[in-house]
């Protein structure tokens, strides 16, 4: 069974300060991974999708590093603000279509 | 910017019944998918689907489970006779091709207790 972890499960911040957090995967047969935001009663919302080793991709005050030789991925939030507050889901995908979802690290920023 | 759309955003049924909860994927993809989310648990796959077939299922979606595409917009998955462990939050999600490096979209989810 593909096991996706992510930590922290959940994670408090000030307004104002940078965060991140983690999602780690088995390396081998890596295809794609895939970062989700999802506030409550939306859809999750496409981040990024990240398919080469050393990828970096950045939208905003977010940005994502992969490292498929050792089976991680970074997501960082700089400068949080409180619409930053929502699960944050990695997902991966192994040479088929279906994504297989970590548990999530759910943010709240304190204003 | 287009979007994928779910009904009903809440379902309530008793146990035995057959439920369908309705998708319409965003009109130019052509990968369909059923994910699930039990409460405190991960999402988790159900179905893919393209050309107007199963290309995928997980095990949970057993003889109980059915999707279809009845016309050009709707994207449908049915539960024949519920049961309790079916309670859980169903979203569609859909693609424009099954290519590296592209997003699902999803939907706001229906969420489904079974009473």
């Amino acid at each position: 069974i593909l096991n996706v972890e992510q930590s922290p499960q959940s994670l408090h911040v000030q307004e104002g300060d940078s965060t991140n957090f983690t999602c780690s995967f088995p390396s081998s047969n890596f295809y794609a991974l895939h970062w989700y935001r999802w506030e409550t009663a939306k859809s999750p919302e496409a981040l990024f999708v990240m398919t080469l080793n050393g990828d970096e991709k950045k939208k905003g005050r977010i940005s994502a590093t992969l490292n498929t030789k050792e089976g991680y991925s970074y997501l960082y939030i700089k400068g949080s603000q409180p619409e930053d507050s929502a699960t944050y889901l990695c997902a991966l995908s192994f040479g088929n279509e279906k994504l297989t979802f970590g548990t999530g690290t759910r943010l709240t920023i304190i204003p | 910017e287009p979007e994928v759309t779910q009904t009903p955003s809440h379902q309530v049924t008793q146990m035995g019944q057959e439920v369908i909860l309705r998708c319409v994927p965003i009109s130019n993809h052509l990968y369909f998918y059923w994910y699930r989310q039990i409460l405190g648990q991960k999402v988790e796959f159900l179905v893919s689907f393209y050309n107007n077939e199963i290309s995928e299922k997980s095990e949970i979606f057993d003889d109980q489970f059915s999707v279809e595409r009845p016309d050009g917009s709707n994207f449908t998955l049915k539960i024949r006779s519920t049961k309790l462990e079916d309670s859980a939050m169903y979203f569609c999600a859909s693609s424009v091709v099954r290519v590296m490096g592209q997003p699902q979209h999803f939907g706001d989810g229906t969420r489904l207790s079974i009473l």
